[in-house]
């Protein structure tokens, strides 16, 4: 069964840093896009960062460009966000997903399964 | 970016309701748009991808169509399990932006 384990997150001060990771198993890791997403407390569903299958493409919201980075590790199947200049709104759970895609055009992609979250507090 | 709104952001509906959520891009997005599920407490789900293919294991009730700008997520007829938040996403260029959800509760 495909399954994505989020981890590091935690209590941080503003401006503080933090690195998410997000171990996939039972599946080729190598071959899927994959997302972080996160879901501030009450709020709705915010992309945040995306990359490709070699790590050779990505993609971020706005409002994290230049803080945050995601990256990659096809060897140990471990996808990565590193958290610097955390501000109180990015408090909120953060998922990574797995995203099928068409290597004809990888416009054509969806998230099909998804972590349990790890949960990030910005706060003093 | 490429503004996603959602219509109606909540709404009450009972079992056995046909219903109909509208998704607005603020630019063309061609066909590329997901619908997903989140129920209280869970992680979303894949509903709809490509706009009107019915992601596996996800019940035929469930139907998407539009183009370009105008998008609609269907429910033939609803089931107490249906309950849910419902968001779009554009995945036509980065960042990929979700819909603000839509909430369907039991009336």
């Amino acid at each position: 069964e495909v399954q994505l384990v989020e981890s590091g997150g935690g209590l941080v001060q503003p401006g503080g840093s933090l690195r998410l990771s997000c171990v996939g198993s039972a599946f080729t890791f190598s071959h899927f896009w994959m997302y972080w997403v996160r879901q501030g407390p009450g709020k709705g569903l915010v992309w945040v960062s995306g990359i490709n299958s070699d790590g050779s493409t990505t993609g971020y919201a706005d409002s994290v460009k230049g803080r945050f980075t995601i990256s990659r590790d096809n060897a140990k199947n471990t996808l990565y966000l590193q958290m610097n200049s955390l501000r109180a709104e990015d408090t909120a759970v953060y998922y990574c997903a797995r995203v099928v895609y068409s290597v004809v055009n990888s416009q054509w992609q969806r998230a099909d399964y998804w972590g349990q979250g790890t949960p990030v507090t910005v706060s003093s | 970016d490429i503004q996603m709104t959602q219509s109606p952001s909540s709404l009450s509906a009972s079992v056995g309701d046909r219903l109909t959520i509208t998704c607005r891009a603020s630019q063309n997005i061609n066909y590329y748009l997901n619908w997903y599920q989140q129920k209280p407490g869970k992680v979303p789900n894949l509903l709809i991808h490509s706009t009107s293919s019915v992601q596996s294991g996800v019940p035929s009730r469930f139907s998407g169509s539009g183009s370009g700008t105008d998008f609609t997520l269907t429910i033939s007829s609803l089931q107490p399990e249906d309950f849910a938040t419902y968001y779009c996403q554009q995945t036509y260029s980065t960042p990929y932006t979700f819909g603000q959800g839509t909430k369907l509760e039991i009336k």
